[in-house]
């Protein structure tokens, strides 16, 4: 079955720590991979995603995944959080096509403590 | 581009009545769109998809004549909860595909935050 897991659905950290928040998918297909940032009554906004190409992708504000096929990952990680990045994270994966939707982890509630 | 405006953000009905939720395409034609709900503080489930001139398909244990998805033309599909009761109390969210237009992905609407009293 294909499945998308967030092992943590709360992550605490102080301000300027690093973090990590972790996700994992099953799959028997290609996948492409996809991390949002969900704000408290707000919509999802793409954080980033990975295609193909380089396993290590970055976004504008200093978050970083890297795809690991081998051990079916997509971790994002950020080495100094700000309390503004306090959110829901949902990783999710596209398995197939374009045309099918995306699965969607359970979310991890990121909460930077100053 | 490749934006999809959600309407309403927000809305509360009495219990009994239906509302619809509007998603459209503002600068591109979706073939196929994406509805989600969402309760708080938990994950986004797909309900159905649905496909321009065609009927939606919908996700095991959601009840096709409760949520009412139309998609009659490239830029625009509805979910209409008919007769909500406040268990229908959740955030909604609709998605399109996005790789006939752009760079492989999806786009997402602000979602609606329908509350049922």
């Amino acid at each position: 079955a294909q499945s998308v897991t967030q092992l943590d659905s709360q992550v605490p950290v102080f301000e300027e720590a690093p973090v990590e928040l972790r996700c994992n998918y099953s799959s028997s297909v290609s996948v492409y991979l996809f991390w949002y940032v969900q704000y408290p009554n707000q919509g999802l906004q793409l954080l980033l995603k990975y295609l193909s190409g380089s396993t290590l992708v970055e976004s504008i504000n200093g978050f970083e995944a890297e795809f690991n096929k081998s051990q079916t990952s997509f971790h994002l990680r950020k080495p100094s959080v700000h309390i503004s990045d306090t959110a829901e994270y949902f990783c999710a994966v596209s398995f197939n096509s374009g045309n099918t939707p995306l699965v969607f982890g359970k979310g991890t509630r990121l909460s930077v403590i100053a | 581009g490749a934006v999809v405006s959600q309407h309403p953000s927000r809305v509360i009905c009495k219990s009994g009545t239906s509302v619809k939720i509007e998603c459209r395409s503002l600068d591109f034609q979706a073939t196929t769109m994406f509805w989600y709900r969402q309760f708080p503080k938990q994950s986004l489930m797909l309900m159905a998809t649905s496909n321009e001139g065609s009927k939606a398909t919908y996700e095991q244990g959601v009840e096709k004549d409760k949520f009412l998805i139309n998609h009659a033309s490239l830029t625009l599909s509805t979910l209409t909860v008919t007769s909500a009761h406040p268990e229908d109390s959740s955030f909604y969210i609709c998605s399109a595909p996005t790789y006939r237009v752009a760079n492989y992905g999806y786009t997402f609407g602000s979602g609606t935050r329908l509350t049922v009293v």
